[in-house]
């Protein structure tokens, strides 16, 4: 079956640094979603990718879909302690099954 | 607009025991799909239900069971608690069938004792 494979799983980043965390799947996917959760909280929906090499922006995040669909990733620049949660890319499949990967907690330091 | 809405938000059970979870979607969404989070497994998707039908399912025991009514509310069922059911439990839900992205709710926190 599909899997989504997350890495890192931890980032200790100090503030006003950049990070990226790098997401693969071992399958072709119809489009790939981000997600971000808070301490305590749940899931938000960041954002979709769906074309091949497509590129969004939010602010001071940068979302990138692979050209062959199987890969994405999460670059933020100029961390802040906001940015402070755990960040999941979850792959959407022919089947409409969505699978997460294991996710990448963010840590900053003031 | 409401969001997705999840009760109980906190649940204590015995091992042996059956619980059932409530789910109730954003107006006008249609997916509903529910998700196991712990700590050592993440997000562990359990089942997926459009239109009352139960579209995917994940690699869950049938302990765990599922339904969605024809106001897009599910419920999902747990039967013979184990103490590795403590978890907590999202739902989500889509506009049609979640390629759009899924608005979860706060969850259903379950402890088996």
């Amino acid at each position: 079956g599909q899997q989504v494979m997350q890495i890192p799983q931890y980032q200790h980043v100090q503030e006003g640094e950049d990070f990226t965390t790098y997401c693969n799947s071992s399958t072709t996917l119809s489009n790939i979603q981000w997600y971000k959760q808070r301490p305590g909280g749940h899931p938000v929906f960041l954002i979709q990718l769906v074309k091949s090499g497509e590129v969004k922006k939010q602010k001071r995040l940068t979302f990138q879909f692979g050209e062959a669909k199987k890969n994405s990733s999460l670059h933020i620049t100029a961390t802040q302690t906001t940015d402070v949660g755990t960040y999941f890319c979850a792959g959407f499949s022919n089947d409409y099954k969505l699978s997460f990967g294991a996710g990448t907690t963010v840590t900053v330091r003031a | 607009k409401a969001g997705v809405t999840q009760t109980p938000r906190y649940l204590i059970k015995t091992r042996g025991q059956q619980v059932t979870l409530s789910c109730s979607p954003i107006s006008g969404h249609r997916s509903v799909s529910w998700y196991q989070q712990t700590p050592g497994q993440g997000l562990q998707f359990l089942f997926e239900y459009f239109s009352e039908t139960q579209r995917n399912k994940g690699n869950f025991p049938g302990r765990f069971s599922g339904r969605q009514f024809s106001n897009s509310r599910s419920e999902m069922n747990v039967s013979t608690l184990e103490l590795g059911d403590s978890a907590l439990y999202l739902c989500a839900s889509s506009l049609v069938q979640g390629d759009t992205g899924y608005t979860f709710g706060s969850g259903t926190r379950l402890t088996v004792v």
